[in-house]
This record gives C-alpha cells, structure tokens and sequence, in this order.
C-alpha cells in the first residue's frame, strides 16, 4: 500500500497571505490528524477528521481550519499567515480512531516571510 | 488535557550502551501509548507501542514498560548503533478523547 502523501512538500509565502495543505491517507484509512513541528514545541495537535466531521481541535487560533472529503483526502488551510506559522505540517492516518497507529506523511515545511 | 513531559531532553551514548527515556502522562484514562522515531529530515516513525492492559512490550533491541499506577512510561533501547541517533517522541492517548498528545522530543546521539 502506498503511504501517506502530502502536496506540496514546501512552500514560501509571505505575511498575511493564506496557504492550503493538502493529505492524502493510506488506503482504507478513515482519520486524519494534522500536526504543526516547531523545533521549540515538538509536535503540536492541530485538528482530527473522521468520516468528514472535526472530532477533535488543538489549542490554535480559528486561522487554522481544516476538511475531510468523502475518500478521507483532508486539507487544512491557514489564513492571514503570521511568521510564527513558519513550521514543518506534519498529517498522519489511522484506519480507525483511539488507539490506533498513526502512519505519518512526509510533511509539508511551510516558511512565511 | 492530557500532558506528556518527556526527559532528557538530550541524551549521549556508546556504541553498545543502552539507552533509557522517561515519559509521564497526566490523564488516568489514556490507554494507548506510542514510540516513535523522527530521523533528521525524515517522517516520525512508529517503532513501538504498549497498550494499559499489558506492563512491558518488547521487540528485538526495543523494549517499553508501562506503570500505570504512576503514569509512567520508558523506551529502553539495548546495544545501541550508530543508526539509532535520532530523535524520540512518546505519546499519549485514550478516554474520551482520542488526541494523540506528544511529548516534546529526546535526541539520541550514538558515538561510535
């Protein structure tokens, strides 16, 4: 099975512009969970999709919002992008939700100028 | 929230030394708890994980204990190489919410 892919791998935009990620999960895999990795933070929990609904949401502003389409695909999207949302977006897909392993993309390495 | 506090934050050993890294998670309910491995430029990769029914998993050089008593986890790597320099992060998740909650990371170097 392929694993997990995400586009584009990097990405510079400036201040105040919008970027949109995109994910694409193993085969048959339902839940999709985004990441933000900051050297100084390590692995910050963003938001899970499952069967196209939010099940869960990190501790970051309302900036930061995301999807599901019905073949499990999800895209998360940052507005009005501040040099702090420089980072490396890491997604991760899981067949199931709780307890599950999470099987990670390669990331997608954002930098805002 | 769950909270996961991971320690060291760095760790230097010997080709063929072992290797121990110590995790504390705050939520009584978490149940599920994962290892993963993150290779300079590379992906996080799960190496291994213990699930609340069991108190010790292992795997070739890999081992995790589990003390849910005091919500407390560790990865021990034995005879390590070269190749196991990377960084760790453990994780915590269970309950009613099924967020995978991080700890923040413990770079291994092996010095040959």
């Amino acid at each position: 099975k392929a694993g997990v892919t995400q586009t584009p791998r990097y990405l510079i935009k400036t201040r105040g512009q919008q970027v949109t990620l995109s994910c694409s999960p193993i085969s048959g895999h339902r839940s999709v969970s985004w990441y933000q990795q900051t050297p100084g933070q390590g692995l910050q929990f963003l938001f899970e999709y499952f069967s196209e609904t939010q099940r869960n949401k990190g501790n970051f502003p309302g900036r930061f919002s995301g999807r599901q389409f019905s073949n499990s695909r999800s895209e998360m999207n940052v507005s009005t992008l501040e040099l702090g949302d420089s980072a490396l977006y890491l997604c991760a897909s899981s067949l199931y939700r709780g307890g599950e392993t999470q099987y990670f993309g390669p990331g997608t390495r954002l930098l805002v100028l | 929230g769950e909270n996961v506090e991971q320690h060291p934050s760095t760790l230097s050993v010997q080709e063929g030394d072992s290797a121990v890294i110590k995790c504390t998670y705050s939520d009584s309910a978490s149940n599920y708890f994962p290892w993963y491995k993150q290779e300079l430029g590379k992906r996080p990769q799960l190496i291994i994980d213990i699930r609340s029914n069991v108190g010790e998993k292992k795997d070739q050089r890999i081992a995790v204990t589990l003390n849910k008593t005091a919500k407390h986890f560790s990865l021990h790597i034995t005879e390590t190489q070269p190749e196991d320099s990377a960084v760790y992060f453990c994780a915590a998740s269970g309950g009613s919410n099924y967020k995978l909650t991080f700890g923040k990371g413990t770079l291994l170097t092996v010095n040959p």
